[in-house]
């Protein structure tokens, strides 16, 4: 199995500018999440989907940031417009089934907003 | 609410010693409890969990956690440390009524001195 696969692995842009960022969780799991982790705020989840439907949306930062999962193998992050302080680590986890399984994280996107 | 303190920001520890990360809880219920370990530059990985059963939970890389529910904590133990553990450790809760969202802590950073 290829992982939680995350794309672009580092993005830089400049404020203002739409920043897309893509996750292909593991076959066959059917919950996705959104991280973002800085050194101020540590690790904090955005977003968490269960079968392709935003169950928890209530880390998300702003109204410039949306998530969205057409279908269960693919799902983006997009911020428009970016701002400085929105450069972070961004991961995507998902994890199968219900209950306290655990979640496989990847290997995240560094992005810098200048 | 519930919370997930981890006291250490930074441990340091010479190769070979023993190593004890801690990590205090505060939930209602039975918690699944999780260790996670991320290496510089790369997502998270899990290294054992605890659900119920036996409160001494084996995982991977030689690492051990014991749940002890008087004390509300499940620390990370290590008979024997290796350069190459060298890493940041996360511990996090899941709570049933949540569907199971982790609660994370703020992580402690090991060092591993030659």
């Amino acid at each position: 199995d290829a992982g939680v696969i995350q794309s672009p692995r580092h993005e830089v842009t400049e404020m203002g500018q739409e920043v897309t960022l893509r996750c292909k969780p593991i076959s066959g799991h059917n919950s996705l999440f959104w991280y973002r982790q800085t050194m101020m705020r540590g690790l904090e989840l955005l977003i968490y989907f269960n079968n392709n439907v935003p169950i928890d949306d209530s880390g998300m930062p702003e109204d410039r940031f949306s998530a969205k999962m057409p279908n269960a193998s693919f799902s983006t992050l997009k911020i428009q417009p970016s701002e400085p302080r929105d450069s972070a680590v961004y991961f995507c986890a998902s994890r199968s089934g219900q209950g306290g399984n655990e979640q496989f994280f990847g290997p995240g996107t560094r992005l810098t907003v200048l | 609410a519930q919370s997930v303190t981890q006291p250490d920001i930074h441990i340091t520890v010479s190769e070979g010693a023993s190593l004890e990360l801690r990590c205090n809880y505060s939930y209602g219920a039975t918690p699944y409890l999780f260790w996670y370990v991320q290496s510089p530059g790369q997502g998270l990985q899990l290294l054992l969990k605890y659900f119920s059963g036996d409160t001494l939970v084996q995982g991977i890389k030689g690492f051990e956690a014991e749940f002890k529910r008087s004390q509300s904590s499940f620390n990370l133990r290590k008979p024997s440390v290796h350069w190459s553990d060298a890493a940041e450790y996360f511990c996090a809760v899941g709570a049933s009524y949540s569907n199971y969202q982790l609660i994370w802590g703020a992580g402690t950073k090991l060092i591993i001195k030659p």
